[in-house]
């Protein structure tokens, strides 16, 4: 089952407004990361923050953490019609060596 | 570096037929793992190697499903005899530490 649950499943907004993707989770763990998935591509990493942190910025990214909720978010700011994609969170669990388990995903469309 | 490399892209196959997913992962990582997408499941993690070894395989759905990685720089995932319940994106990813690098995925259809 999916460790991570994305909060909304689609998320349609304009350009310029930000985008909020929330992410829930079930167990302890050592950091959760975002990725991004283009359609018909690869995941690609944007961002990881530690069990010890509680917010990280990357550009137009901030991330959220808050482990006594077992939450995340992901912000977007000022979006762009290049952000359209889908948006997973991913948690690399206690004692779960390096295997990731992935969240449900966010699909965003970013409209001009 | 060319990033992850996975062949062929597409594959389209009668089912019972065997199929072959290839990997090339970037050079120095020591993990590589295999994924496969579908809409109603998500992206589940099938196996996981370090150094060449397997360490977890308990996402592999049956005993059709079968991953080798004969050396650093190769992995295979195997199916035989495929089905159509097997039609999805199989993604590899290799990583040092905890970022994962993805490949591009293969699409498999099983007609």
């Amino acid at each position: 089952s999916q460790q991570g649950e994305e909060d909304p499943q689609a998320l349609s907004i304009q350009e310029g407004e930000n985008a909020t993707m929330n992410c829930s989770y079930k167990t302890s763990i050592n950091n959760l990361q975002w990725y991004r998935q283009n359609s018909g591509r690869g995941l690609v990493h944007l961002i990881l923050i530690r069990s010890n942190e509680r917010e990280k910025h990357s550009g137009r990214l901030r991330v959220t953490l808050d482990t006594s909720k077992k939450s995340s978010s992901l912000l977007i700011t000022a979006s762009r019609a290049a952000d359209t994609a889908s948006y997973f969170c991913a948690t690399d669990a206690t004692g779960g060596g390096n295997k990731l388990t992935f969240g449900t995903g966010t699909q965003l469309k970013v409209e001009l | 570096d060319a990033g992850v490399i996975q062949s062929p892209r597409h594959e389209v196959t009668e089912m019972g037929q065997e199929v072959t997913l290839r990997c090339k992962p970037i050079s120095g990582h020591d993990y590589l793992f295999w994924y496969r997408q579908t809409m109603m499941r998500g992206l589940e993690l099938l196996i996981y190697f370090n150094n060449n070894v397997p360490i977890d395989d308990s996402g592999m759905p049956e005993d059709r499903f079968s991953a080798k990685m004969p050396n650093a720089s190769f992995s295979t995932l195997k199916i035989q005899p495929s089905e159509p319940r097997d039609s999805a994106v199989y993604f590899c990813a290799s990583s040092t530490a905890v970022e994962q690098y993805f490949g591009p995925g293969t699409r498999l259809t099983v007609t």
